[in-house]
């Protein structure tokens, strides 16, 4: 059964630090993982990782996968609170020809001023 | 554990037909989300309801109508269908409108011809 496990669910830290992210799946066919932050409505996306070893940047957050250990992280440095949100991570596969899309529960990030 | 339930996963329908699609959240889960996801896309965020009543709306098309049901499962009814419907439909389930985040389940991928 296809899954996507993120950890910690939740996440308190102050403004300044930093806090890493995880994501480990299992899903059939692995085409890529994405991550998303959502903060009041929908999702918003942030990457999407293919390759393994390959870092992601964007600004203050990062991202690599690991295809061989299954797992992926994300990276926020100097976390501000505008950070404070739910990140998702998802993972595309295909199956019997057609794309799905699996998404984790999701860690809620709180940063403090 | 039990997961948000969406059906049916995948549905061909022609230009101007209905569709109906449906979702079973996470059992005491009091509220739902609708997204849409088209190719490339972040998911939209279409409607939502808490306690059987509409709480938010988004972008969702005066086209498609939702309602939740006394079992707290969803229905989005999308009529007129238009080529650009085609997407993948996420409902999103959670506790308390969504204070510990939302639980997605995996999507109803609607192809209009």
């Amino acid at each position: 059964e296809d899954k996507v496990v993120q950890s910690p669910l939740s996440l308190v830290v102050h403004e300044g630090d930093t806090v890493t992210l995880n994501c480990s799946y299992e899903v059939t066919n692995f085409r890529s993982l994405l991550w998303y932050k959502q903060e009041k409505k929908a999702p918003t996306f942030l990457f999407m990782l293919t390759s393994s070893g390959i870092e992601k940047k964007s600004g203050r957050l990062s991202s690599i996968l690991d295809k061989k250990e299954l797992f992926s992280i994300l990276n926020i440095t100097a976390t501000q609170t505008g950070d404070s949100a739910i990140y998702l991570c998802a993972v595309e596969g295909l199956q019997g020809g057609s794309e799905k899309l699996v998404f984790g529960k999701g860690t809620k990030l709180t940063v403090n001023p | 554990a039990a997961g948000v339930i969406q059906s049916p996963r995948h549905l061909i329908k022609e230009k101007r037909e209905t569709a109906t699609l449906k979702c079973y959240p996470i059992p005491r889960h009091d509220t739902v989300y609708w997204y849409q996801q088209g190719p490339g896309q972040d998911p939209q965020f279409l409607i939502s309801f808490y306690e059987k009543m509409q709480s938010d709306k988004g972008s969702i098309p005066d086209r498609f109508s939702a309602q939740q049901f006394s079992d707290y499962h969803s229905e989005l009814n999308m009529s007129s269908l238009e080529l650009g419907d085609s997407a993948l439909y996420f409902c999103a389930s959670s506790l308390d409108q969504g204070a510990l985040g939302q639980y997605f389940g995996p999507g109803t991928r609607l192809t209009v011809t």
